[in-house]
């Protein structure tokens, strides 16, 4: 099985920049995935890194490093609405399953 | 609809009595997961299927869990004799299958509550 490892909260000022961390230890590690959830609402899709380095989405990026088990997920010109959990999620494929299991998320606050 | 659903959207019940929570997964979707996530807790994962059947059925959290697909659309997760502890959102997601990079896509989830 997996171990993921993320912060539980962060707090950050609008048009800031926030890096959220996220380190996993797996034995066959086939992806990882950033989801972002509002309060009360389902999980919705950031980003995937499969290989290592950056992966840049718009105002998201994200980063892999298979060889220490980590990633990050960097969020630029916070806004308002970037007040969500982050979720980590690393996908498995040593068993035949390719299920991917999640972190416990990351509670961003952005304040004025 | 385009995405995901779930039925019913809230669900309040009494400690003993069964539930069924219903999922309709994207059109096209082979694949289909639940997870349970509690307050403060990341998603647990319950069961997947792959088609109708079920090849992964080790994070039912117990035997009061089961949970069908037919018809490779549809499907029912059964909780027997509900208990306090079981009271948590139930999401469905789907993805188009399991293997190949594939996000999955979420549904709004059933919130469960067991008094």
């Amino acid at each position: 099985g997996q171990n993921i490892d993320q912060p539980t909260e962060m707090t950050a000022t609008e048009g800031a920049i926030v890096q959220i961390n996220c380190t996993y230890q797996t034995s066959g590690f086939n992806g990882l995935f950033w989801y972002q959830q509002h309060a009360g609402e389902a999980p919705t899709f950031l980003s995937y890194n499969v290989l290592d380095g950056l992966e840049e989405k718009g105002r998201f990026s994200s980063f892999l490093s298979r060889s220490k088990g980590y990633s990050y997920l960097l969020l630029k010109e916070l806004q308002m609405k970037d007040s969500a959990s982050y979720l980590c999620a690393v996908r498995d494929q040593s068993g035949g399953s390719y299920i991917p299991t999640f972190g416990r998320g990351t509670s961003l606050i952005v304040h004025p | 609809g385009a995405g995901v659903s779930q039925s019913p959207s809230n669900k309040v019940t009494e400690k003993g009595k069964d539930v069924e929570l219903r999922c309709d997964p994207i059109s096209g979707h082979t694949a289909l997961y639940w997870y349970r996530q509690s307050l403060g807790q990341g998603l647990e994962f319950l069961i997947y299927f792959q088609g109708n059947s079920a090849p992964d059925k080790s994070g039912l959290p117990s035997d009061r869990f089961s949970a069908e697909r037919t018809g490779g659309s549809v499907s029912t997760l059964t909780i027997q004799r509900t208990q306090q502890e079981d009271s948590a959102v139930y999401l469905c997601a789907s993805s188009p299958n399991t293997r190949s990079y594939n996000e999955q896509f979420f549904g709004p989830g059933t919130r469960l509550t067991v008094l």
